[in-house]
């Protein structure tokens, strides 16, 4: 069975860091593309980065370009979103996904990251 | 980016009925366009893939069509569980680009 879940949330204040992370069991992690989306309170869904099963190649969005680093430890089955710079918009629940779209992709349960002094 | 635009933005809509939701992109995609329902306070959950298959496990109530740049989502026979938020998005190129979603209400 696949599980995805996230830890790292919680409260920050601005300009601060944080670093979320995605722990998966039940695929064979290192095979497949791993993306988080995030969704502000009362909004839609934002694809906010991906990262390729090899880690070679990763992608952003361009409101996190440069202040979010996205990794992954394909010997610990494990997903990271590096947060710098925080700002009070990125206040969301974060959500990592398993093949984001395609055939069998699965989603976290979410985790709240709050930016707030 | 590649701009997706969902229509409507909410449908009221009674137990029984049927119903479609439209997303536009603003260039092609080939069929690189997936669905998914989302309900309050849970995760988003995958619907359909390339613009038409069901993941596994998806009701055949729930089907999806493409012409060109325009894509429907079509629900059939609603029932109380499938009143919800509906988001769809595109696959075809970074950045990955939702649209603005669909809110379907009971009526």
């Amino acid at each position: 069975e696949v599980q995805l879940l996230e830890s790292g949330g919680g409260l920050v204040q601005p300009g601060g860091s944080l670093r979320l992370s995605c722990a998966a069991s039940g695929f064979t992690f290192s095979s497949y593309v791993m993306s988080w989306v995030r969704q502000a309170p009362g909004e839609g869904l934002e694809w906010v980065s991906s990262i390729t099963g090899g880690g070679g190649s990763t992608f952003y969005a361009d409101s996190v370009k440069g202040r979010f680093t996205i990794s992954r430890d394909n010997s610990r089955n494990t997903l990271y979103l590096q947060m710098n710079s925080l700002r009070d918009d990125d206040t969301a629940v974060y959500y990592c996904a398993k093949d984001l779209g395609l055939p069998g992709d699965y989603w976290g349960q979410g985790m709240l990251v709050t930016v707030s002094s | 980016d590649i701009q997706m635009t969902q229509s409507p933005s909410s449908l009221s809509a009674s137990v029984g009925d049927r119903v479609t939701i439209t997303c536009r992109a603003s260039q092609g995609i080939s069929n690189y366009l997936a669905w998914f329902q989302q309900k309050p306070g849970k995760a988003p959950k995958s619907l359909i893939y390339a613009a038409s298959s069901l993941q596994s496990g998806v009701p055949s109530k729930f089907s999806g069509s493409a012409s060109g740049t325009d894509f429907t989502l079509t629900i059939s026979s609603l029932q109380p569980e499938d009143f919800a938020t509906y988001y769809c998005q595109q696959y075809n190129t970074y950045p990955r680009t939702f649209g603005q979603g669909t809110k379907l209400e009971i009526k």
